[in-house]
């Protein structure tokens, strides 16, 4: 059980085109989910919490503008890098809760999407 | 301030021989502890975690480690590890109501 996928698993894109990616809770109710960004040989930095139907809560430095945070359902959250530069190329990972709110006790990991934009 | 110190960016160690990853954390109150193992190009991997109770904790794969609040510590520790533990495990702190806080990482390297 508690089991998160993403898609895609990687993509490439040129700089200027926006990117959208998708995270899923396949059985489980995502009451929050969560976007991490992970630079190479790097740990994991939270960018955004969002629950389900509200606006997603961005950390500290991070460009609401220009990553967009949906979390129509509660089982789909998008994370959608708009007009997507070369240095936005990382390694995107959402993680999702069953619980509200930060959820740092129980969180379910996605895969991972690799973003790289030329 | 919230924190999380992983004192080893590299190790290697030899097929069969034992591990400790080192884990030490800052936190306001009784944290939640989480280790997650990461191949390359992967996801996160839950091994285990420490919530309250028995402050030595089973995990996946023949992991276990163990919570010293005295030393504000959670090492992880295997007692023979294999070649296909090689990837990176990351140590990670949080509660109910706050965030997960990570680590930087401790690559593991197991040579034949």
């Amino acid at each position: 059980g508690a089991v998160v996928s993403q898609h895609p698993s990687w993509v490439i894109c040129k700089s200027g085109t926006s990117v959208k990616i998708e995270c899923r809770s396949l059985d489980f109710q995502a009451t929050t989910m969560f976007w991490y960004r992970q630079f190479p040989k790097q740990s994991l930095m939270l960018m955004a919490t969002s629950n389900e139907g509200s606006k997603a809560t961005y950390e500290q430095g991070v460009e609401k503008d220009k990553f967009l945070i949906n979390h129509a359902s509660l089982t789909l959250s998008t994370l959608t890098v708009t007009s997507a530069h070369p240095e936005d190329s990382s390694f995107y990972i959402c993680s999702a809760s069953p619980r509200q709110g930060a959820s740092g006790g129980e969180q379910y990991f996605g895969p991972g999407t690799r973003l790289t934009v030329t | 301030a919230q924190s999380v110190t992983q004192p080893d960016i590299h190790i290697t160690v030899s097929e069969g021989a034992s591990l400790e990853l080192r884990c030490n954390y800052s936190y306001g109150a009784t944290p939640y502890l989480f280790w997650y193992v990461q191949s390359p190009g992967q996801g996160l991997q839950l091994l285990l975690k420490y919530f309250s109770g028995d402050t030595l904790v089973q995990g996946i794969k023949g992991f276990e480690a163990e919570f010293k609040r005295s030393q504000s510590s959670f090492n992880l520790r295997k007692p023979s590890v294999h070649w296909s533990d090689a990837a990176e495990y990351f140590c990670a702190v949080g509660a109910n109501t706050d965030k997960l806080i990570f680590g930087t990482g401790t690559r593991l390297q197991v040579f034949p």
